[in-house]
């Protein structure tokens, strides 16, 4: 089966700072990418996603980009500020259904 | 435009119990998928429904089950309960039967004594 490996587990990172998060993926036929962000209490809450057929997506200070020939993608945070602090999650989808996450990246951006 | 909606937030049971968990999806999104949360083992998928069928099972026990109805609200419950089962259940609902763009609920809190 598909096995997402993600790293760091944490990142503690200066207010304003960029950060970038980096999940690998095993098996070739995943063809749908999100990253979502966990606060605490709360639901993982899907803040940028992208697929097979495209190599970067941007949306204002966040940004993904995936290498299918190396099978990894990542994260990355611009200019971040306090509430970009909690857990982050990759994930993986094959046929748009099955899906494995990463282990999660605890952000802390220390202001 | 409401949120997933999950019932109960928190809930203690002890082993050897049953329990059934709720969510409401997002008004209009058919599909609803279910995820289990622990520190050890992260975010793991239990199973995904579309239109009342389940078309995704992940690798959990059959203890483990669920079901969808007509109006795309959703129920997992856990029979036979095992101290390994405390964790938080997360549901999440997709406006397509792709289960992409998965809108999470806040979780049931499951502890088990």
């Amino acid at each position: 089966g598909e096995n997402v490996e993600q790293h760091p587990s944490t990142l503690s990172v200066q207010e304003g700072d960029s950060a970038v998060i980096k999940c690998t993926y095993s098996d070739s036929a995943s063809n749908y990418f999100p990253w979502y962000k966990q606060e605490l209490g709360k639901g993982p809450q899907l803040i940028i996603d992208i697929r097979s057929n495209v190599g970067e997506k941007k949306d204002q200070r966040i940004a993904v980009t995936l290498n299918k020939t190396a099978k990894h993608f990542s994260l990355h945070i611009t200019e971040t500020q306090p509430e970009d602090s909690a857990v982050y999650f990759c994930a993986a989808f094959r046929d748009y259904q099955k899906v494995t996450f990463g282990t999660g990246t605890k952000l802390q951006v220390i202001p | 435009k409401a949120g997933v909606t999950q019932t109960p937030r928190y809930l203690i049971k002890t082993r050897g119990q049953q329990v059934t968990l709720s969510c409401s999806p997002i008004s209009g999104h058919r599909s609803v998928s279910w995820y289990q949360q622990t520190p050890g083992q992260g975010l793991q998928f239990l199973f995904e429904y579309f239109s009342e069928t389940q078309r995704n099972k992940g690798n959990f026990p059959g203890r483990f089950s669920g079901r969808q109805f007509s109006n795309s609200r959703s129920e997992m419950n856990v029979s036979t309960l095992e101290l390994g089962d405390s964790a938080l259940y997360l549901c999440a609902s997709s406006p397509r039967p792709e289960n992409t763009e998965a809108f999470f609920g806040q979780g049931t809190r499951l502890t088990v004594v």
